[in-house]
């Protein structure tokens, strides 16, 4: 049973570009969130999607966006990046409960 | 003031000491309450729940203060692997939203 899986695992991007990171939730989660992680801080909350639904967001701005397909994985996108946005990109899937992790995706913009 | 809040520490103690952490929240509709582990470079992964009447998990014990709203996770008969950073983890009015603190870094030395 595969559990959350995150693509891409690393990746480099410059100010002002476009990223869309990708995540498979754990088989049988049907709702995904995911969070911000800076070096030394701990995972701020993005946004969580149910039945292809924004259903919560937390504080980040319009830049920041996610869709949520069918089969419940999802995407995050990121728009005109800036160096702040730097930092592990992680995936968290649940069904009504505990929330299991990906791996993440470590983001560094230059 | 932030949702949940952690000592960063470091704490360093030797193999076989006890360590607590502590953690407070501010939301006081919070209903579920988590203590995660994550190891350097690693995804969080759920250590135990927080139960009002505090539940035990080998060496592991946590507790649950509402009054006070005050989570504690104490360690006891520490090893060299449980050296990680714990975090703290409360949900949201909504339920659907998990607040993190910033961790609590946790060295053992031989």
């Amino acid at each position: 049973d595969a559990g959350v899986t995150q693509s891409p695992t690393h990746l480099i991007k410059t100010r002002g570009q476009q990223v869309t990171l990708r995540c498979s939730p754990k088989s049988g989660h049907d709702t995904v969130s995911w969070y911000q992680q800076a070096l030394g801080q701990g995972p701020q909350f993005i946004f969580q999607y149910y039945e292809e639904e924004e259903r919560q967001r937390g504080n980040f701005p319009d830049r920041f966006s996610g869709h949520q397909f069918p089969n419940y994985s999802s995407e995050l996108n990121v728009n005109a990046l800036l160096l702040g946005d730097s930092a592990l990109y992680l995936c968290a899937s649940s069904r009504g409960g505990e929330l299991f992790f990906g791996e993440g995706s470590r983001l560094t913009v230059l | 003031r932030k949702e949940v809040e952690q000592d960063p520490g470091p704490f360093n103690v030797p193999e076989g000491a006890t360590v607590a952490f502590n953690c407070t929240y501010s939301n006081s509709a919070s209903q579920s309450f988590f203590w995660y582990r994550q190891d350097c470079r690693k995804e969080p992964k759920l250590l135990m729940s927080v139960y009002s009447s505090g539940n035990e998990d080998g060496r592991f014990t946590a507790q649950l203060n509402r009054a006070s709203q005050y989570i504690s996770l104490l360690i006891r008969d520490s090893k060299l692997s449980d050296s990680a950073t714990y975090l703290c983890v409360v949900n949201g009015n909504t339920g659907n939203q998990f607040y993190f603190g910033t961790g609590t870094s946790l060295t053992v030395i031989p």
